[in-house]
Formats: C-alpha cells, structure tokens, sequence
C-alpha cells in the first residue's frame, strides 16, 4: 500500500535560514510520481514540483531545491534563505503509474519568523 | 488558462440535509479529484472522474457521490450531512495520469 510520512508537523525558522522538509514514501511499485505541494493560509494547494521514480537527478529552482533518493526512499524539499512569504503548509504527495489518486502526506507547517 | 474553480465557495448547512458542490477543471482537462480536508484526518481522497467515468474511490460512506459531465465540469453531493462532514472540500484537475494536479480554491463546508 502507498504512504508518504511527513515526520516533522511544524517547523518555526528565522528569515533567511535554510530550511528541509522531509518526506518518506512507501510503495511497492516500480513507476510512481512524487509532488511536493504549497498550501499558504488563504487555502488553495499550489502545486511546487513532480518527480517521476526513474529519474533521480536532483532539482533546483530558485531558492527551492529537492533531493530524491529511491535508496531511502525519501524526497525531501529545502528552502535556503527562507521569506516570510515561505510560510504556509507543504505537503508531499505520491501517485501510482496508473491511477490519479494521490496520496498525500500529513504536512508540514512551516513559519519563518522576520 | 483559467484555473481550477469551485462554487460555492462558503456553504453552511444543517444536519441531515444534502449539498452539491461544483467544479470546474482547467480548459483541456479531463480528469477531475475530490478531496476532503480536515485538521484530523488531513487530505484524503474522494473519488476521480476521467471522461465522465468514476475511475478510483476513496474511502468514504455511500452518502459521498460524484458525477462528471461531458464538458469535463464535475459535482459531488453529500446526502444526509453529518457534523462531521465539516470540511474544506478541494476539487483537482489534471490533463490525466501521470501529470500533476491542479487545485481549486476549495469549499468550505459547515454542518450545523
């Protein structure tokens, strides 16, 4: 069965320091898509990044960047010198090769502090 | 392009009562998710429409139903409302797997 833990429920940072979300999945499939999604206070998921399972290449854009690793099955998110406007709640999410249900991790709420 | 848009965007009914919320996905796509959110359960999902066809369901009671239409536009209802169907229900759209899904704005429900 597919899970996606997000251990860490909120996370306070001060503006400008670097900040990784973690995020760990489970499932026994060999093709499978991983979403990293925004969810600022005013609701609406905004979707940051898709990762499919057979590329493992490192992401970077802007100030956010993603490290993927199928060894530990982990794809964990890092803002570097967080904004204010960084605050909201992020959520990883994993979908199989077939279907478009996602399965979406618990969240994590992360407030950068001016 | 327009994006994801749902209405009503606030309702408040009482229990026992039914509800129909509406969605209308991005130009082009086909395939429409419904999600409920709440601050225990978290994000889970309903039930996705691809060409009018109910392709995957969640786990919920028979009183949550959806149906999509020809023009891709999708409507969930609730029969019999429960207080503890209060909830910010998120529609999603998506050109199909395997692409990302793009969210609406959300309907918050309020069951009194």
């Amino acid at each position: 069965a597919q899970k996606v833990t997000q251990a860490q429920t909120e996370i306070s940072v001060v503006e400008k320091e670097d900040v990784t979300l973690d995020c760990v999945y489970e499932t026994r499939d060999t093709t499978y898509y991983l979403f990293w999604y925004k969810q600022p206070p005013s609701g609406e998921l905004v979707f940051l990044i898709r990762r499919n399972s057979f590329d493992e290449q490192n992401e970077i854009s802007g100030r956010y960047s993603w490290n993927f690793q199928k060894s530990t099955s982990s794809f964990n998110f890092t803002i570097t010198a967080s904004q204010v406007v960084d605050s909201a709640v992020y959520f990883c999410a994993l979908s199989e090769e077939t279907g478009n249900q996602f399965y979406f991790g618990t969240g994590t709420s992360l407030t950068v502090i001016p | 392009k327009a994006g994801v848009t749902q209405t009503p965007r606030y309702l408040i009914k009482t229990r026992g009562q039914q509800v129909t919320l509406s969605c209308s996905p991005i130009s082009g796509h086909r395939s429409v998710s419904w999600y409920q959110q709440t601050p225990g359960q978290g994000l889970q999902f309903l039930f996705e429409y691809f060409s009018e066809t109910q392709r995957n369901k969640g786990n919920f009671p028979g009183r949550f139903s959806g149906r999509q239409f020809s023009n891709s536009r999708s409507e969930m209802n609730v029969s019999t409302l429960e207080l503890g169907d209060s909830a910010l229900y998120l529609c999603a759209s998506s050109p199909g797997p395997p692409h990302e899904q793009y969210f609406g704005p959300g309907t918050r429900l309020t069951v009194t």
